[in-house]
């Protein structure tokens, strides 16, 4: 059972930078995963926000940004807002297969 | 601008066999390269995938549940289903469809409760 981990909490300053990163079980994240990565807030659907490693959907705020760091896929938030508060979710393909990673709860303090 | 809306009923018995339909307005789910997708979050847990369906009817599956999940689609309603088999307790939560690649279009999320 292949396993996407990501850290279970964060946490940043307002105005601060911060990255999360998105590992596979199966070793480095390649492009060839094409990550996703997702924000969901209570309540909500998730949103996209990245996908296929660092192109952003036209909603996306330009201080959100996506790359492959160490072997990872990761989500860098630049100038933190309050309103970034929120679960954040990948998503890699494995083939015919999508697996989702745990999430990593953001918290803006 | 693409809209999904997920249907089905709230309550299903154990055992029983768990539908629900994803019907997609603002396009046709036959034009473009897309796949038709299922995702389902417990409540206070994460995100699973369930699994999708390509346009040309072609469906790929979480192996996890695999053996009781069902994905078709209904071009002339522009819908596509999931039918999810023997459910338990266990697969009681908010299930949502969304289109993939990228993933930029959800439906709004129904809860299934599973329960006598």
């Amino acid at each position: 059972q292949t396993v996407v981990t990501q850290e279970p909490s964060l946490t940043v300053s307002p105005g601060g930078t911060v990255t999360l990163t998105c590992a596979s079980s199966t070793g480095a994240v390649t492009s060839g995963y094409y990550p996703n990565w997702f924000q969901q807030k209570p309540g909500q659907a998730p949103r996209a926000l990245i996908y296929s490693t660092s192109n952003k959907h036209s909603w996306t705020p330009a201080r959100f940004s996506g790359s492959l760091l160490g072997g990872k896929a990761a989500l860098t938030l630049s100038g933190v807002q309050p309103e970034d508060e929120a679960e954040y979710y990948c998503l890699l393909y494995y083939g015919g297969a999508v697996v989702f990673g745990g999430g990593t709860k953001l918290t803006v303090l | 601008q693409v809209q999904l809306q997920e249907s089905g009923p709230g309550l299903v018995k154990p055992s029983q066999t768990l539908s629900l339909t994803c019907t997609v307005s603002g396009g046709s789910i036959s034009s473009g390269s897309y796949y038709w997708s299922w995702i389902r979050q417990p409540a206070g847990k994460g995100l699973e995938w369930i699994g999708r369906i390509y346009t040309s009817g072609s469906t790929n599956y979480n192996p996890s549940l695999k053996s009781r999940v069902t994905i078709s689609v209904d071009t002339s309603k522009n819908q596509f289903s999931l039918k999810l088999s023997s459910v338990t307790a266990a697969d009681t939560a908010v299930y949502y469809c969304a289109r993939d690649p990228g993933f930029g279009y959800w439906g709004q999320g129904t809860l299934v409760t599973v329960s006598s």
